[in-house]
């Protein structure tokens, strides 16, 4: 079965620091997985995606994200934060192994980035 | 609009009810998902409609959730019975491809309270 864990609920940075969201996932075969952000009272909006290919993504609004077969991660990063990145992150995974469609969601980080 | 559309974006319905809720997806995608988002909860996966086949119910909680897609666009998820365990924001999304690489596009969702 496939599953992703994000450990940490909440995340703080400083604006202008460096931040990075993690994810990590379990799957039998090969993972689709995906970074999606959340704005209060708002559906979820794609960040970006790891198909195949290159390792490092590069996605929406200067987030990037990098696969690591071996450590099974796939944490989001952005080197300075801005005080509009605050909002809830998850990550998706999809199992190419299971003969399902179906998308499995983390339970989000909410990322505070303080002025 | 060019997004994914869904209506009510509130409602607020007494146990017992029976409640519908009506999802517009984006013009030509063939994927149509519906999750509920309780909260401080991740997205649970409910329904999975793609083009002609047969729907992937497997998420669907009870037999008082149904969830129908006509002519291959517009989806409407019933709850039969609600009861308060029911309350939720329930998001309708849609993507183009049959293949899950594709990223989801979600609506902005509806807020059902059961009183």
């Amino acid at each position: 079965a496939q599953s992703v864990a994000q450990p940490e609920d909440q995340v703080n940075v400083a604006e202008g620091n460096p931040l990075t969201v993690k994810c990590t996932y379990s799957v039998s075969g090969n993972p689709y997985l995906f970074w999606y952000v959340q704005y209060p009272n708002r559906g979820l909006q794609f960040l970006l995606k790891y198909i195949t290919g290159d390792n490092l993504v590069k996605g929406s609004y200067g987030f990037e994200a990098e696969f690591n077969k071996s450590q099974t991660s796939f944490h989001l990063k952005k080197p300075s934060a801005l005080v509009s990145d605050s909002a809830l992150y998850f990550c998706a995974v999809r199992d190419t192994g299971a003969g399902s469609y179906q998308l499995t969601f983390g339970k989000g980080t909410k990322l505070s980035v303080i002025p | 609009g060019a997004g994914v559309s869904q209506s009510p974006s509130n409602k607020v319905t007494e146990k017992g009810k029976d409640v519908e809720l009506r999802c517009d997806p984006i013009s030509g995608h063939t994927a149509l998902y519906w999750y509920r988002q309780s909260l401080g909860q991740g997205l649970e996966f409910l329904i999975y409609f793609q083009g002609n086949s047969a729907p992937d119910k497997s998420g669907l909680p009870s037999d008082r959730f149904s969830a129908e897609r006509t002519g291959g666009s517009v989806s409407t998820l019933t709850i039969q019975r609600t009861q308060q365990e029911d309350s939720a924001v329930y998001l309708c999304a849609s993507s183009s491809g049959a293949w899950g690489n594709q990223p989801q596009h979600f609506g902005d969702g509806t807020r059902l309270s059961i009183l």
